[in-house]
């Protein structure tokens, strides 16, 4: 069974710009979940979708946006990037929801400049 | 104060050592308890879950919850230069919005 893959695997923007980044699931499940990584604040969650469905959202500011398309693929955006955007952004899916075991993708490494 | 607080290390040991990281929470409201393992660019893998007080086993680890203390560890027993990782304590509370929140994760170093 393939794993969660996410593309792509590096970004470098400018400040100011908007980003898109992508998540596949594994096969089957329906929620999909992101997450920021950085050394400073650790991995904090920024929302999950459940069946196209934005279902549980963690404390980040309105420039944070996502979607899930039918086929549980999931883009999450950036919009008017700050330096601090700068991180590792992590998806994970499973089957039912947070309370049941998230596989994570490998990250995509976002650089703003 | 920090919902969820974890030692961020690094902890360093010896091959075959016992190995305890541990977390303390601030928020009642968590119901589950998770351990997860990350390795140096690579996402984060769940090792143990655990919703009750008390003890859970699997192999090698074996995940605590003492909920009137709002305290979770982990214990690696007969650690391996493989279980070198950084290692992240998580958290769901319930109700009409799950909240999932992470410790920051303690970098673990196991030498052979």
């Amino acid at each position: 069974k393939a794993g969660v893959t996410q593309t792509p695997r590096y970004l470098i923007k400018t400040r100011g710009q908007q980003v898109t980044l992508s998540c596949s699931p594994i096969s089957g499940h329906r929620s999909v979940s992101w997450y920021q990584q950085t050394p400073g604040q650790g991995l904090q969650f920024l929302f999950e979708y459940f069946s196209e469905t934005q279902r549980n959202k963690g404390n980040f500011p309105g420039r944070f946006s996502g979607r899930q398309f039918s086929n549980s693929r999931s883009e999450m955006n950036v919009s008017t990037l700050e330096l601090g955007d700068s991180a590792l952004y992590l998806c994970a899916s499973s089957w039912g929801g947070l309370s049941n075991e998230q596989f994570f993708g490998p990250g995509t490494r976002l650089t703003v400049l | 104060q920090k919902e969820v607080e974890q030692d961020p290390g690094p902890l360093s040991v010896p091959e075959g050592a016992i190995v305890s990281l541990n977390c303390t929470y601030s928020n009642s409201a968590f119901q589950y308890f998770m351990w997860y393992r990350q390795y140096s660019r690579k996402g984060p893998e769940l090792l143990m879950y655990t919703y009750s007080s008390g003890n859970k086993e699997d192999g090698r680890f074996t995940a605590q919850v003492d909920k009137s203390s709002k305290y979770i560890s982990l214990f690696i027993r007969d650690s391996q230069p493989s279980d070198s990782a950084t290692y992240l304590c998580a958290m769901i509370s319930g109700g009409s919005n799950y909240k999932l929140t992470f410790g920051k994760g303690t970098l673990l170093t196991v030498n052979p």
